[in-house]
């Protein structure tokens, strides 16, 4: 079955330690998102690929950085967690074309740091 | 600023009816998403509406009136694994995703 696989599903890190998170879809989308859930609240966008074209929202900390070395493999990095990076982590993908189309999700990885 | 309002909590009572409203300020519309996310999950896609009116789909229906900026989500004949947040979200101007907070529903026996 097509899908969007997120791995690790839980990770554990520590105050600053650099943390990895993966995604890969065989949807062959062209657009993949990430996004970050904290507990009641929408996901809020950090950044997006349009094939290899990175979007980044103005918001996003600079602690913040992705990777997209193919169409099927996205990476979100987290240089330095802190405390309050704690959440869960959505990467999603889309067909793309400029027209609205229905985001795909990722079962997700729920960060932890200590 | 953009924006889209949702209840946070709503309660109901297997095998009933429940609607779960959203209304929407955004640049822009080129339609509007519900989506479900059970606790710990992701969210799922349920709906996709850009016309006015009522579309069905099984036990869920989505309504939509671009003039007042409102569309609701009706949920037949609930049943305990209904149990979810849902989540709307309005697709703007630039072709952007605006989501809501979520509407977390509790099914009751």
């Amino acid at each position: 079955d097509a899908m969007v696989i997120q791995n690790p599903r839980y990770q554990v890190t520590q105050f600053g330690k650099p943390v990895t998170l993966s995604c890969s879809q065989t949807l062959n989308h062209n657009v993949m998102y990430w996004y970050q859930q904290k507990s009641s609240q929408a996901p809020k966008l950090l950044f997006h690929y349009y094939d290899k074209d990175f979007n980044n929202e103005a918001d996003t900390p600079d602690n913040f950085q992705s990777r997209r070395p193919n169409t099927s493999f996205c990476f979100l990095d987290i240089r330095s967690p802190g405390l309050g990076d704690a959440a869960m982590y959505l990467c999603a993908t889309s067909r793309g074309g400029g027209q609205t189309d229905t985001q795909y999700f990722g079962p997700g990885t729920r960060l932890t740091v200590l | 600023g953009q924006n889209i309002d949702q209840p946070t909590e709503m309660t109901a009572t297997e095998g009933a009816i429940v609607q779960i409203n959203c209304t929407y300020q955004t640049s822009g519309f080129n339609g509007l998403f519900w989506y479900q996310q059970h606790a710990g999950e992701a969210p799922t896609f349920l709906s996709y509406n850009v016309l006015d009116g009522l579309e069905e789909k099984g036990r869920f229906s989505s309504f939509l009136s671009r003039s007042k900026g409102y569309s609701y989500l009706l949920l037949k004949e609930l049943q305990m694994k209904d149990s979810a947040s849902y989540l709307c979200a309005v697709s703007d101007s630039n072709y952007q995703l605006i989501w809501g907070a979520g509407t977390k529903l509790i099914i009751k026996p």
